[in-house]
């Protein structure tokens, strides 16, 4: 069985550009989760996508959003990036999301904004 | 907003002796999640613990749940170099997940 993946898996963007990383989750899975990496804030959740809806969200601005299409698959898109949204990106799968089932993690989209 | 704290931070321990690492949560919650990360890797599944008194084992790892002291632990027996990475926990509190900062263990020869 194929695992998450992450495109694409290294970007490097200036101050004001925006960015759409893109992730796909473990077939049959529904549910997809992002959360972003940085060694100050540690793990952070995004937001939480399940049936092409957005289901949960974290404490991001609105620069940060995202959509899941009907194949589960998602994107995020961060608009007017600053140097603070620096980080490793990642998505997790999940069969529902209700925490019942793992979550299981894609390698990651590392961001580096200059 | 629920906070997840790992102590201790930092380990570096000697290969074949045993540790704890202690995952502490703010508020109510019996879903709790270990997973290991490599550097420069991405995170992977530990254990997932849904009830009060739970514990699982594999391979040199152990984790439990005390939901009433809202504290999980993950022990570790006779460590081995391979078990050097990050470890962090989880709690999903209504299906957001909050980590904890992560306990960086090293485990030498």
């Amino acid at each position: 069985k194929a695992g998450v993946t992450q495109t694409p898996r290294y970007l490097i963007k200036t101050r004001g550009q925006q960015v759409t990383l893109s992730c796909s989750p473990i077939s049959g899975h529904r549910s997809v989760s992002w959360y972003q990496q940085t060694p100050g804030q540690g793990l952070q959740f995004l937001f939480e996508y399940f049936s092409e809806t957005q289901r949960n969200k974290g404490n991001f601005p609105g620069r940060f959003s995202g959509r899941q299409f009907s194949n589960s698959r998602s994107e995020m898109n961060v608009s007017t990036l600053e140097l603070g949204d620096s980080a490793l990106y990642l998505c997790a799968s999940s069969l529902d999301g209700r925490g019942l089932n793992e979550q299981f993690f894609g390698p990651g989209t590392r961001l580096t904004v200059l | 907003e629920l906070k997840v704290e790992q102590n201790p931070l930092f380990l570096s321990m000697q290969e074949g002796k045993n540790y704890t690492i202690y995952c502490n949560y703010s508020t109510t919650s019996d879903r709790l999640y270990w997973y290991r990360q490599d550097p420069g890797k991405s995170l992977e599944s530990l254990f997932v613990l849904l009830s009060n008194g739970a514990v699982k084992q594999e391979g040199r790892l152990m984790a439990s749940l005390d939901t009433k002291a809202r504290l999980s632990t993950l022990h570790i027996t006779a460590a081995v170099h391979d078990l050097s990475a990050t470890y962090f926990c989880a709690v999903d509190n209504f299906n957001k997940f909050y980590f904890g900062s992560g306990t960086k263990l090293n485990v030498k020869p």
